[in-house]
């Protein structure tokens, strides 16, 4: 099993660019979450789907658009890339009921110039 | 202010030393409280994990819970240098529910232990 995968791994976009950011699961998570990593700043949610179909947003979304066809993949979409969006990306699942624990992806770097 | 806070470090110990990473909140509403270790470029991965107030084991680790202080620790005995890594606290007021597992994260500390 693969558990939970980014593509891509590594990008480089102008400012105005976009691009979508893909995670894709299997292990038939209902939960999936977009969060970005800052220096200094911890993980912070963008925006979270808690079935296929559904999205809602999270503390920080502006910027950001969200689709969640299907269940095992949930897509982060960049319409205009600001340079303040540079950070690195991490998908996260978890299992709708049980114990707490979201399971991450390996994440995606980004940088707007 | 931020909702959890927690000293990013950079902390820097030797081999064997005792180590206590803390973080504190302000949302009264926390019942669940984690602890993840993050790799340099890896995603985070579940290390601890504690149900509202007490003390939990795990083979060199203990997480502490005082939600009277709103305050939780981490503690690593005998620590080694395959330790060396990010440490971040993370707290959510439900597993599911109405807040759906949404995590509150800790600014992360940086964790070297040298040989």
């Amino acid at each position: 099993n693969a558990g939970v995968t980014q593509t891509p791994k590594f990008r480089v976009l102008k400012t105005g660019q976009s691009m979508t950011l893909l995670c894709a699961q299997d292990m038939n998570h209902e939960y999936m979450y977009w969060y970005r990593q800052d220096p200094g700043m911890g993980l912070r949610l963008i925006h979270y789907s808690v079935g296929e179909g559904t999205t809602a947003k999270g503390e920080v979304p502006d910027g950001y658009n969200v689709s969640r066809l299907k269940k095992q993949n949930f897509l982060l979409g960049l319409e205009s890339a600001a340079p303040s969006q540079t950070s690195v990306y991490f998908c996260a699942t978890k299992h709708i009921a049980g114990v707490n624990e979201q399971f991450f992806g390996p994440g995606t770097r980004l940088t707007v110039l | 202010q931020k909702e959890v806070e927690q000293d990013p470090g950079p902390l820097s110990v030797p081999e064997g030393a005792i180590v206590s990473l803390n973080c504190t909140y302000s949302n009264s509403a926390f019942q669940y409280f984690m602890w993840y270790r993050q790799y340099s470029r890896k995603g985070p991965e579940l290390l601890m994990y504690t149900y509202s107030s007490g003390n939990k084991e795990d083979g060199r680790f203990t997480a502490q819970v005082d939600k009277s202080s709103k305050y939780i620790s981490l503690f690593i005995r005998d620590s080694q240098p395959s330790d060396s890594a990010t440490y971040l606290c993370a707290m959510s007021a439900d597993a599911g529910g109405t807040s759906y597992g949404k995590l509150t994260f800790g600014q992360g500390t940086i964790l070297t232990v040298h040989p």
